[in-house]
């Protein structure tokens, strides 16, 4: 119940194309849900986070998309671009708690030129 | 700027041979957390310290430790390194614990075991 459950595992996605990476999750006491880029040899960054009250979020060409009631959440990234090929996680965490996120298993997006 | 620093970024050791991986921080934050990370997969926390507050998680092996002498610093302990224990290893901080408040990763110690 404590998972947070990733896909795909891979994704191949041409410049200027759309990138979506899907996250699930069984608990619903979890109502943080961050996403964090990493490129290789680098720590995770803060991408982008949403809480379950609100049913999407924007920054800039990233988008997070939030279905309460499905248990899901996805990250779309508009007009990908090559800058962006990295390793993606989608993440999770309860108030109540520590703050430990439960991360997802991971997305690697390669953006073709 | 870096905000947290891992040193080293790489670390050899040998089986069985202890070793230290230090994390410093200039963002004051009260929270430091060390997760393992092994090659293609997901961050796994090991511990994290709230203040002073040691907290361990239930499934980290008793050969990791931790210290943090002040504020700014925290360190990870291999007591005897086995070659299971070859990955990348973070630290990151929060102000607070609790849910919504963002960790900021260091780049990491990649950690090889001979």
């Amino acid at each position: 119940q404590q998972q947070v459950k990733q896909s795909p595992q891979s994704l191949i996605v041409q410049k200027g194309g759309i990138s979506i990476i899907n996250c699930a999750y069984e608990n619903t006491a979890f109502d943080y849900f961050p996403w964090y880029q990493q490129f290789p040899g680098k720590g995770p960054a803060l991408l982008i986070a949403i809480r379950p009250d609100v049913s999407e979020k924007k920054e800039g060409r990233f988008t997070i998309s939030f279905n309460k009631s499905a248990k899901q959440f996805s990250l779309h990234i508009m007009d990908s671009q090559p800058g962006d090929s990295a390793t993606y996680f989608c993440a999770a965490s309860i108030s109540s708690n520590t703050g430990k996120l439960i991360f997802g298993q991971g997305t690697t997006l390669q953006v073709k030129p | 700027d870096a905000m947290v620093i891992q040193n080293p970024r790489y670390q050899v050791t040998q089986f069985g041979k202890p070793v230290t991986l230090s994390c410093s921080q200039t963002l004051n934050h009260n929270v430091m957390y060390w997760y393992q990370q092994k090659s293609s997969q997901a961050p796994k926390l090991l511990f994290h310290y709230y203040d002073k507050d040691f907290n361990n998680e239930a499934d980290t092996p008793d050969n990791f430790q931790s210290r943090r002498p002040n504020t700014s610093f925290c360190f990870l302990d291999i007591r005897s390194p086995g070659l299971g224990d070859a990955a990348m290893y973070l630290c990151a901080t929060s102000r607070q614990r609790g849910s919504g408040q963002p960790q900021h990763f260091g780049d990491g110690t990649r950690l090889s075991i001979l």
